[in-house]
């Protein structure tokens, strides 16, 4: 059963549009969610970590937020260098998994001109 | 300061030649893990440190899949005999301490098994 869930798989924007990435979760006890940007052929970038429900973290144009069951990444005014994978990411803080990551199959952004 | 290093950062090997993956994590990490990324999957955790022991070996997903790690610092993923479905991106992160503190990835080995 997967435990993160991203929408949607590809997202095309035009560049200024602005939108938002959903990441959905199902661990019982949540640590931490994590959002990582991965360009092609490079590992994943750490963008944020939110901890707790209704915490919002920003960086330039991206903003995440966080509830009980779900995480956004929204996007704001993108530019085509904003293009790439994002990554969601949970650890649970239940059992012996402590440190483990679970990730999404991430969400492709690509923004054109 | 320098991040993750992995080497090397491609490797081609035949089926059923055993294989060596090497992860520096940044210095005064104390954790560190790898993880897997094969094409149109998601990223699955293999194994993960706390200094030279690993208390969580449960993603390594056969007994030819086996990690070392020693003085603390540098880490070897060994995959024996190799499986063309072994090939994928592995990734080594690393983490000041365990928890909840944030993994920092290096850039990956590509591995094709021929």
């Amino acid at each position: 059963e997967d435990q993160v869930t991203q929408s949607p798989e590809a997202l095309r924007l035009q560049e200024g549009e602005s939108s938002s990435l959903n990441c959905s979760y199902t661990v019982s006890g949540l640590r931490g969610l994590f959002w990582y940007r991965q360009d092609p052929g490079k590992g994943p970038e750490f963008l944020f970590t939110l901890y707790s429900a209704g915490e919002e973290k920003e960086k330039e144009r991206l903003k995440a937020t966080l509830t009980k069951k779900e995480s956004f990444l929204h996007i704001t005014a993108p530019k085509p260098e904003d293009s790439a994978t994002y990554l969601c990411a949970v650890q649970d803080g239940r059992g012996s998994t402590l440190g483990r990551l679970y990730f999404g199959r991430g969400t492709q952004l690509t923004v054109w001109p | 300061g320098a991040g993750v290093s992995q080497s090397p950062s491609n490797k081609v090997t035949e089926k059923g030649k055993d294989v060596e993956l090497r992860c520096d994590p940044i210095s005064g990490h104390t954790a560190l893990y790898w993880y897997r990324q094969s094409l149109g999957q998601g990223l699955e955790f293999l194994i993960y440190f706390q200094g030279n022991s690993a208390p969580d070996k449960s993603g390594l997903p056969s007994d030819r899949f086996s990690a070392e790690r020693t003085g603390g610092s540098v880490s070897t993923l060994t995959i024996q005999r190799t499986q063309q479905e072994d090939s994928a991106v592995y990734l080594c992160a690393s983490s000041l301490l365990s928890g909840e503190d944030t993994q920092y990835f290096g850039p990956g080995t590509r591995l094709t098994v021929l």
